[in-house]
């Protein structure tokens, strides 16, 4: 198994800034991968990310919006710009170990 | 593309029902399927996972099956207590690709 350890859990933010969420996993991980939730709705997948390497986005997710680092194979985030209220959601990350996945707590992420 | 369903979304039950909760997808073609358990405003915590070769995995009052033919996944979940209250998600990933597809979920609440 994998502890995936998240932060901030939660944020409220102005609108037009920008805010980056951190995982850190307890061993090492090849591919993370990074969520999102809206109110009521299942997960989203925003893009996979792998060392040394861009991330890789889904459809209706762009770089410059969600630019994501990935320096080692135990830590990675996920940065938030330019934020609108469109943006309030529950943002995860996740890892997998031996082909079972593991999540963070989330971040609760409110845009004012 | 993978479409997951579960269904009910919501279900309520008095404490000490037995109770099933179900999930199918379109395509058969899965690598794996995982169900997981979500707290309100947190994130997954791993429940059960099921490889393509497996039917069915059991830990303590869970039990999950496979029917990969039919594209159906059922979590079944002995003699429930108030604390299993809370969202479960099946997901899926196909054996080709990283991604892991989402069912909507089923909000189950037991009741006291």
């Amino acid at each position: 198994s994998a502890v995936i350890s998240q932060k901030p859990s939660r944020d409220i933010c102005q609108r037009g800034t920008s805010l980056t969420i951190q995982c850190q996993v307890d061993s090492q991980v090849t591919m993370m991968f990074w969520y999102r939730q809206q109110p009521g709705q299942s997960l989203t997948l925003i893009a996979t990310a792998n060392q040394g390497s861009e991330a890789t986005y889904e459809s209706g997710f762009v770089i410059d919006k969600f630019p994501i680092s990935r320096p080692n194979l135990t830590f990675s985030t996920l940065t938030v710009s330019n934020m609108s209220p469109e943006d309030s959601s529950i943002y995860l990350c996740s890892g997998r170990v031996n082909t079972e996945a593991f999540f963070g707590q989330g971040t609760r992420l409110t845009v004012v | 593309k993978q479409e997951v369903t579960q269904i009910p979304a919501a279900l309520s039950v008095p404490e000490g029902e037995n109770l099933v909760l179900n999930c199918s997808f379109t395509d058969s073609a899965i690598y794996n399927l995982q169900w997981f358990r979500q707290d309100p405003g947190k994130g997954l915590t791993s429940l059960l996972l099921i490889q393509s070769s497996q039917r069915e995995q059991t830990s303590g009052r869970l039990n999950a099956s496979l029917d990969k033919s039919s594209g159906r996944s059922t979590l079944y979940i002995a003699a429930s207590q108030p604390g299993d209250s809370a969202t479960y998600l099946c997901a899926v990933r196909l054996l080709t690709g990283n991604q892991f597809y989402f069912g909507t979920g089923t909000s189950l609440t037991v009741i006291p």
